[in-house]
């Protein structure tokens, strides 16, 4: 297996623009995490998945942030409209259903000016 | 508020010497904890996993120790090489949600002088 596999690497875009980041989980895990992660606030979890379902959002900043997993093997996540505060990495990270596995991916860059 | 914190935030030390990281969490009903390095760049990797139950995990020269009655975490890393020098973060999970939802501590940047 590739492991998780996050797409694109680096993500430069204009504020007010939509960003969408693309995240393959590895195959057979059951949860799927997204994740910021910031010099100033470190890593956050975002939004979970179980099954496809999403399970907390509580993590999600505002309502520009979205989330989907339309199957097993996709997941993204999307901004609209992007700000320059929305610059960070973003992670995605997937797991199975025991406590052990967690996996991320390489991350996306993401640089909103 | 469940928190994790890590000190030092960064340590710098020469090539061989056994070094000890720490983290420390305000919420002691953890359901497990995990300890992650990261490299620059890139995402992060597992390294060890401690069940709430367990005392101590051992992987090669790392040890990680738990202690939930006072809410920490050691992370023993043995005859330090320069391949170690990457952030080293700590993360908890809690009953009463998805068991393998982590929070986060900020990291201990680990550079290792030749």
């Amino acid at each position: 297996d590739a492991g998780v596999i996050q797409s694109p690497r680096h993500e430069v875009t204009e504020m007010g623009q939509e960003v969408t980041l693309r995240c393959k989980p590895i195959s057979g895990h059951d949860y799927l995490f997204w994740y910021r992660q910031t010099m100033m606030r470190g890593l956050e979890l975002l939004i979970y998945f179980n099954n496809n379902v999403p399970i907390d959002d509580s993590g999600m900043p505002e309502d520009r942030f979205s989330a989907k997993m339309p199957n097993a093997s996709f997941s993204t996540l999307k901004i609209q409209p992007s700000e320059p505060r929305d610059s960070a990495v973003y992670f995605c990270a997937s797991s199975p259903a025991s406590d052990y596995g967690y996996t991320f991916g390489s991350g996306t860059r993401l640089t909103v000016v | 508020k469940q928190e994790v914190t890590q000190i030092p935030a960064a340590l710098s030390v020469p090539e061989g010497e056994n070094l000890v990281l720490n983290c420390s969490f305000t919420d002691s009903a953890i359901y497990n904890l995990q300890w992650f390095r990261q490299d620059p760049g890139k995402g992060l990797t597992s390294l060890l996993l401690i069940q709430s139950s367990q005392r101590e995990q051992t992987s090669g020269r790392l040890n990680a120790s738990l202690d939930k009655s006072s809410g920490r975490s050691t992370l023993y890393i043995a005859a330090s090489q320069p391949g170690d020098s990457a952030t080293y973060l700590c993360a908890v999970s809690y009953y009463g949600g998805a068991t393998n939802k982590l929070i986060f501590g900020t990291g201990t940047l680990l550079a290792v002088q030749p």
